[in-house]
């Protein structure tokens, strides 16, 4: 019930396309849901992050859509970018707080120019 | 830069030695945790300190593992008699408070053999 899982693993777009990744949670007590990009030898970084009062959210190139009823939430990249290709970890976490966050298994994005 | 600092980047070490790893949160930063990540998964959660004060351990942090935050500052996480599936990613990432974002640091990498 703790689990997030994320899917796709990998994911090849061509440079302009629009990459979806998908997450689905179970306890429904969460209430925080981060997406985080990680590059490798980096930490990861925070890129969006959205509560369940809301149903979408964007910020710049990046848009979460959020279902409630589904428990599912999902990272939308527009025109991605070859500098785009990274590592996208959903995460979620419960109490409103932003801190014992429980990750996803990442998806390894490669942009294509 | 005044991110979030990890030293050293990577740590190389002989089964059964013990290995400390140092982390610098962004100043003000009251809230320090640390996660580690192996290989193809994402962060999982160990331990985490308000201001000098530990206040969770995962059960993911046997005995042999210790973190100290002394003074409030910077912390310290030690690994006792290191072991082959004690090699991961430590990441170490800070917050201002309960609700603001975590922000990673670039992780110290462990290699035990």
């Amino acid at each position: 019930q703790q689990q997030v899982k994320q899917s796709p693993q990998s994911l090849i777009v061509q440079k302009g396309g629009i990459p979806i990744i998908n997450c689905a949670y179970e306890n429904t007590a969460f209430d925080y849901f981060p997406w985080y990009q990680q590059f490798p030898g980096k930490g990861p970084a925070l890129l969006i992050a959205i509560r369940p009062d809301v149903s979408e959210k964007k910020e710049g190139r990046f848009t979460i859509s959020f279902n409630k009823s589904a428990k599912q939430f999902s990272l939308h990249i527009m025109d991605s970018q070859p500098g785009d290709s990274a590592t996208y970890f959903c995460a979620a976490s419960y109490g409103g707080a932003t801190n014992k966050l429980i990750f996803g298994t990442g998806t390894l994005l490669a942009v294509q120019p | 830069d005044t991110g979030v600092s990890q030293d050293p980047r990577h740590k190389i070490t002989k089964r059964g030695q013990n290995v400390t790893f140092r982390c610098d949160p962004i100043s003000e930063h009251n809230r320090l945790y640390w996660y580690r990540q192996t290989l193809g998964q994402g962060p999982e959660f160990l331990t985490y300190f308000q201001n000098e004060a530990q206040l969770e351990k995962s059960r993911l942090l046997s005995d042999r593992f210790s973190a100290e935050r002394p003074k409030g500052s910077f912390s310290t996480l030690e690994i006792q008699r290191t072991e082959q599936g004690d090699s991961a990613m430590y990441l170490c990432a800070s917050s201002l408070d309960l609700n603001s974002p975590l922000h990673f640091g670039n992780g110290t990498r462990l290699t035990v053999t």
